[in-house]
């Protein structure tokens, strides 16, 4: 089956840049999905198709994706930002199934 | 308003049965397809199963295959997931989401604030 592997956690300061990792298998060539989940709360898309934004969310957030890694970035961290991140896509290869990642907590020093 | 509300979830034996729902408005429901996704408590997202917004197409995870069966009624604009030969480590929070198709896959656009489900003895 398909993994999705994410740093447990990053750490950054208010005003800098964070990159959340997520690893799998020529994920490059899967579209992958991003959720904000902040605690005691449901999951929120923040980025969707590698790259594209869902209306609401803040221009900051951003995403790519490419060979064996996509990646989250966040620019100009707020303490707001905090939140555990999960990387999303759907694996069509063997039985379908969508895959989460593990999670990234993300922590604004 | 748009939104999903979950309800059903609750203290169940291992070994036992429960049915949850999810209601939703705001939106034609009958136009999407819905997945629940769980969350066990401190741990990460996992994606439970899939129905297509005919219910033609349904999938689960390898976890709960057998076990759970998803449903829908689009008359109803309903959700639902029978619950059956619960375990301890189906202990969740139960999300219902909203699917949409992306350039190549489906992504969860629309989620419930979930339902806690405890088995225990």
């Amino acid at each position: 089956s398909y993994v999705l592997t994410q740093p447990p956690s990053v750490s950054v300061a208010p005003g800098q840049t964070a990159r959340i990792t997520c690893g799998g298998n020529n994920i490059g060539s899967k579209s992958v999905h991003w959720y904000q989940q902040k605690p005691g709360q449901a999951p929120v898309l923040v980025v969707y198709d590698d790259s594209d934004r869902p209306s609401g969310i803040p221009e900051r957030f951003s995403g790519s994706n490419s060979g064996n890694t996509a990646t989250l970035t966040i620019s100009r961290v707020e303490a707001g930002d905090e939140a555990d991140y999960y990387c999303q896509v759907w694996d069509s290869s063997s039985d379908h199934r969508v895959v989460f990642g593990g999670g990234t907590k993300l922590t604004v020093l | 308003e748009v939104q999903l509300v979950e309800s059903g979830g609750g203290l169940v034996q291992p070994g036992g049965s429960l049915r949850l729902s999810c209601a939703a408005s705001g939106f034609t429901f009958s136009s999407y397809s819905m997945n629940w996704v769980r969350q066990a408590p401190g741990k990460g997202l996992e994606w439970v199963s899939y129905i297509s917004s005919s219910s033609s197409t349904i999938y689960y995870a390898d976890s709960v295959k057998g076990r759970f069966t998803i449903s829908r009624d689009n008359a109803k604009n309903s959700l639902y997931l029978q619950m059956n030969s619960l375990r301890d480590e189906d202990t969740a929070v139960y999300y219902c989401a909203r699917g949409f198709l992306g350039v190549a896959s489906e992504y969860f656009d629309l989620w419930g604030r979930g339902t806690l489900v405890t088995v225990s003895s």
